[in-house]
């Protein structure tokens, strides 16, 4: 079965740092990859997704995100991290041919000054 | 912008009680789900609505569950008698058609006590 695994639940970076959240992905075919985030009180939103174009995907805020086959990665970076992009990121994966969403248990990002 | 609504945003219930959550999908998106996500835990499928029929659903979703588009607007999910650990968030998302690379865009959620 298809799955997401994200190392870290809790990820902690001072405002300006580098932003690196990690997905890996388990898929037999070539996967469909997303990341939502999803700050307090508020529902999921797309940031990015990977639909087998470009490997490299940019999304809103500043985030981007690369697909490594090699790896089976799909890891998540902002080059200089807000307060504002404190929130709770969660990577998904569905497989062609379906459209449930399998989602990783998240990770939280908390960003300090 | 267009946006996914969900009505109520906190419901409490009694075990053994019937609830319906209700969502108001982006008005021409064709494909709707509900998702949950138990306290502390992943946010899980429940199930998928294309064409007025479920298309998809997880072991979650046994037959104590159901899904409804009653109009051209609201799609409702109904619990027929709430267990204490159906107590989740549940989210309603919809996306444009069936292709798999449609964004799903979801709603706030409705969060769900089960006392």
């Amino acid at each position: 079965a298809q799955s997401v695994t994200q190392l870290g639940s809790h990820v902690s970076v001072s405002e300006g740092a580098l932003v690196l959240l990690r997905c890996n992905y388990s898929s037999s075919v070539p996967p469909y990859l997303f990341w939502y985030v999803q700050y307090p009180n508020q529902g999921l939103q797309l940031l990015l997704k990977y639909t087998s174009a470009a490997t490299l995907v940019k999304g809103i805020n500043g985030f981007e995100a690369e697909f490594k086959k090699s790896e089976t990665s799909f890891h998540l970076t902002k080059p200089s991290a807000h307060m504002s992009d404190a929130a709770e990121y969660f990577c998904a994966v569905k497989r062609g041919g379906g459209n449930k969403l399998t989602f990783g248990t998240g990770t939280q990002l908390k960003v300090e000054l | 912008e267009p946006e996914v609504t969900q009505t109520p945003s906190h419901q409490v219930t009694q075990m053994g009680q019937e609830v319906i959550l209700r969502c108001v999908p982006i008005s021409n998106h064709l494909y709707f789900y509900w998702y949950r996500q138990i306290l502390g835990q992943k946010v899980e499928f429940l199930v998928s609505f294309y064409n007025n029929e479920i298309s998809e659903k997880s072991e979650i979703f046994d037959d104590q569950f159901s899904v409804e588009r009653p109009d051209g607007s609201n799609f409702t999910l109904k619990i027929r008698s709430t267990k204490l650990e159906d107590s989740a968030m549940y989210f309603c998302a919809s996306s444009e058609d069936r292709d798999p690379t449609d964004t799903q865009y979801f709603g706030p959620g409705t969060r769900l006590t089960v006392l």
